[in-house]
C-alpha cells in the first residue's frame, strides 16, 4: 500500500464527453504526477503539479488539464474524449527534494466508446 | 532527452530458475534508475532504486539490480523465480536533479512456469 488513492477505479465514457479523475496523495507528499498507460505500453508522463501549479508537461494536448488543491490532492480532466484516450491513468505522489521517489496509485481504467 | 530500452517484451522462466530482465538507458546527465512491478489490474509498485552510492541495489521480494555506467545498463535479477513473481516489470529513468518526471521502458512480462 502506497497511500495514494485514485477514484474511480473504472470509467466508461463516449467519444466527445469530458471526464474528471481524482487522486489523493500520500501523507506528507507535495507533488503529484499523472501518467497515461495505454494497453501493452509503459506509462507516459502527462503533467506534474507542485504547490498547486503545473510544473512540467509531457507531449499531451491542452484538452488534458489538471488541478492540485491545497491538501495536495489532484484532478486530471480530459475534454472532448477520443477513442485513443482509452487507457489506465496513473497518479504518483512524491516529496520534492532529495531523490523525489514517486509512489503510484492503483490507477483509473478509462474506456472511451 | 532520456530513454529506456527493455530487451525482451516477454521472458519466461521455470520456477526456481534465475530471473534476468534487461534494461539499458540513455541519459545526458547522471540518472536515477528504478524498477517498478505491475500485477494484473493494479498500479505500479516500486521494486528498487538507484540514486547514489553503491551500484548494486537490493529491493523487495529478493530482487536486485546493478548500475553499470560504462554499459548504461540497470539489469534486474533474482536468483530463484517464484510463481508469485509473474507480472509486468518496468524500468524507468529520471534526472538526478530537479523535479523531473519518470521516463519508462515499454515493459517486460515475466512468466514463471511450474
Amino acid at each position: 500500500e502506497t497511500g495514494v488513492t485514485q477514484s474511480p477505479t473504472h470509467l466508461i465514457k463516449t467519444r466527445g464527453q469530458q471526464v474528471t479523475l481524482r487522486c489523493s496523495s500520500q501523507s506528507g507528499h507535495n507533488t503529484v504526477s499523472w501518467y497515461q498507460q495505454a494497453l501493452g505500453q509503459g506509462p507516459q508522463f502527462i503533467f506534474q503539479y507542485y504547490r498547486e501549479e503545473e510544473n512540467g508537461r509531457g507531449n499531451f494536448p491542452p484538452r488534458f488539464s489538471g488541478l492540485q488543491f491545497p491538501n495536495y490532492s489532484s484532478e486530471l480532466n480530459v475534454n472532448a474524449l477520443e477513442l485513443d484516450d482509452s487507457a489506465l491513468y496513473l497518479c504518483a505522489s512524491s516529496l520534492t527534494g532529495g531523490a523525489n521517489i514517486q509512489y503510484f496509485g492503483a490507477g483509473t481504467r478509462l474506456s472511451v466508446l | 532527452a532520456q530513454s529506456v530500452t527493455q530487451l525482451g517484451s516477454h521472458v519466461s522462466v521455470s520456477e526456481g530458475a534465475l530471473v534476468l530482465l534487461r534494461c539499458n538507458y540513455s541519459s545526458s546527465v547522471p540518472p536515477y534508475l528504478f524498477w517498478y512491478v505491475q500485477y494484473p489490474n493494479q498500479g505500479l509498485q516500486l521494486l528498487l532504486k538507484y540514486t547514489t552510492g553503491a551500484t548494486l541495489v537490493k529491493g523487495i521480494n529478493g530482487f536486485e539490480a546493478e548500475f553499470k555506467k560504462s554499459e548504461t545498463s540497470f539489469h534486474l535479477t533474482k536468483p530463484s523465480a517464484h510463481m508469485s513473481d509473474a507480472a509486468e516489470y518496468f524500468c524507468a529513468v529520471r534526472q538526478n536533479s530537479g523535479n523531473t518526471p519518470l521516463v519508462f521502458g515499454k515493459g517486460t512480462r515475466l512468466s514463471v512456469i511450474a
